[in-house]
């Protein structure tokens, strides 16, 4: 199992930034993803979850209404357009397997990629 | 939302035994699981469904859950087990999962 993410960069306040997660090693369509981030020097936060079948998403008070997730099973690929950044977005954003094709069915996340850093300054 | 208290660090000799603790209201309710990251790595799960591990977790690490208190037990431990650890369960009110602060696991 392995998990890519890409995408990060340095992004000014108010822009949008899109992060991508390739998945392989699993049958990637059969299986919910998340997003999860962690600002420097903090802890884990839940950003967004999608379920295997792409008809099924959920998002962090913090985030919803600026963020969208995405995902093409024909790519192995989840995706995250971050828009209306703010500085508190600041952190390492991890794609997160979950065991299901639905987002939380078994309460865990048993593999996490190695994680993107976008830092939102001006 | 729920809210899961996790001491901010823990300090133990080698060879002794850790526990770190993760307090939420009536947390025996929930399935807790444990993730363990070291320094410029990316979480890793140890625990699920409270005592269980994945394949490739070593039996030095073990769960439980009583009350309002989750408990992860490293036993045995080791300089490599140095790390932060997290507590998580899903919130069934909010429909999403939420992470305990973290703990920072000092082997002196």
């Amino acid at each position: 199992v392995k998990l890519v993410e890409s995408g990060g960069a340095v992004v000014q306040p108010g822009g949008s930034l899109r992060l991508s997660c390739t998945a392989s090693g699993f049958t990637f369509s059969a299986y919910a993803m998340s997003w999860v981030r962690q600002a420097p020097g903090k802890g884990l936060e839940w950003v967004s979850g999608l379920s295997a079948s792409d008809d099924e998403t959920y998002y962090a008070d913090s985030v919803k209404g600026r963020f969208t997730i995405s995902r093409d099973n024909s790519k192995n690929t989840l995706y995250l357009q971050m828009n209306s950044l703010r500085p508190d977005d600041t952190a390492v954003y991890y794609c997160a397997k979950d065991v299901t094709g639905i987002v939380g069915a078994m309460g865990y996340f048993e593999f996490w990629g190695q994680g993107t850093l976008v830092p939102v300054s001006s | 939302s729920y809210v899961l208290t996790q001491s901010p660090a823990v300090s133990v000799a080698p060879g002794k035994t850790a526990r770190i603790t993760c307090g939420g209201n009536n947390i025996e309710s929930k399935s807790v699981s444990w993730y363990q990251q070291k320094p410029g790595q990316a979480p890793m799960l140890v625990i699920y469904y409270d005592t269980d591990r994945p394949s490739g977790i070593p039996e030095r690490f073990s769960g439980s859950n009583s009350g309002n208190t989750a408990t992860l037990t490293i036993s045995r431990v080791e300089v490599g087990d140095e790390a932060d650890f997290y507590c998580q369960v899903w919130d069934t009110s909010s429909l999403h999962p939420v992470f305990g602060g973290g703990t920072k696991l000092t082997v002196l």
